[in-house]
């Protein structure tokens, strides 16, 4: 399967745990991109890499959301000090890197509970 | 600001019967991106298609048919002889064509059920 994949699928943890999501792109890809979904709710931008370089945050990305893409393939996602409110998919998705206006291709997201 | 808006929260159809997404969008730029991607149960985002503002001419892939008319700013999304396989949530979404383009604006989606 050459599309992206996302890892942890599903995440239980308790309020106040730190944790890290992992998303692999389509190989060829070098955009990079993350969103967030709550239930009922179409999918909110949270932040786009370059290549390596994080070149967008969204407000919705608090100091406790962090992410990175260290050589330019996967990127993690990592929420520190988790709250309810961080109950959601998140999504990944990725694009050629050529044109703006290019499709972004999904991952199946994890989703994340917090207790 | 762009604002994408899905009307229909939810649609419930009979196998075989033809079924009417709605879309409307505001945006202010005079170049954008118009995509329509569907999310079945595993949660995956596939997407569907994409038009450019330039680009008036409905589009039809098999069962699947799209009317973009940019004077009232709606790309509806059509499925003919819709099947069970088609119940999904399906998303409308915006793109820029310049500046912060990159991301793209989803209306909250519409839940298709086809019963059989």
């Amino acid at each position: 399967d050459t599309g992206v994949s996302q890892n942890p699928r599903h995440k239980i943890t308790k309020r106040g745990q730190n944790v890290t999501f992992r998303c692999d792109p389509i190989s060829e890809h070098n955009r990079l991109y993350w969103y967030r979904q709550t239930l009922g709710q179409g999918p909110e931008f949270l932040t786009y890499f370059q290549n390596e370089a994080q070149l967008e945050k969204s407000r919705l990305l608090s100091d406790r959301f962090s992410a990175e893409r260290p050589k330019g393939s996967f990127s993690t996602l990592e929420i520190q000090r988790t709250e309810q409110g961080d109950s959601a998919m998140y999504l990944c998705a990725s694009s050629l890197g050529i044109e703006f206006w290019e499709t972004q291709y999904f991952g199946p997201g994890t989703r994340l509970l917090v207790l | 600001a762009q604002k994408v808006t899905q009307a229909q929260t939810e649609i419930s159809v009979v196998e075989k019967e033809d079924v009417t997404l709605d879309c409307v969008y505001e945006t202010r730029d005079t170049t954008y991106y118009l995509f329509w991607y569907k999310q079945p149960p595993s949660g995956e985002l596939v997407f569907l298609i994409r038009r450019n503002s330039f680009d008036e001419q409905n589009e039809i892939s098999g069962r699947y048919s799209w009317n973009f008319q940019k004077s009232t700013s709606s790309f509806n999304f059509t499925i003919t002889a819709s099947q069970v396989v088609d119940s999904a949530v399906y998303f409308c979404a915006l793109t820029p064509g310049g500046g912060s383009n990159y991301k793209l604006t989803f209306g909250k989606g519409t839940l298709l059920t086809v019963n059989p």
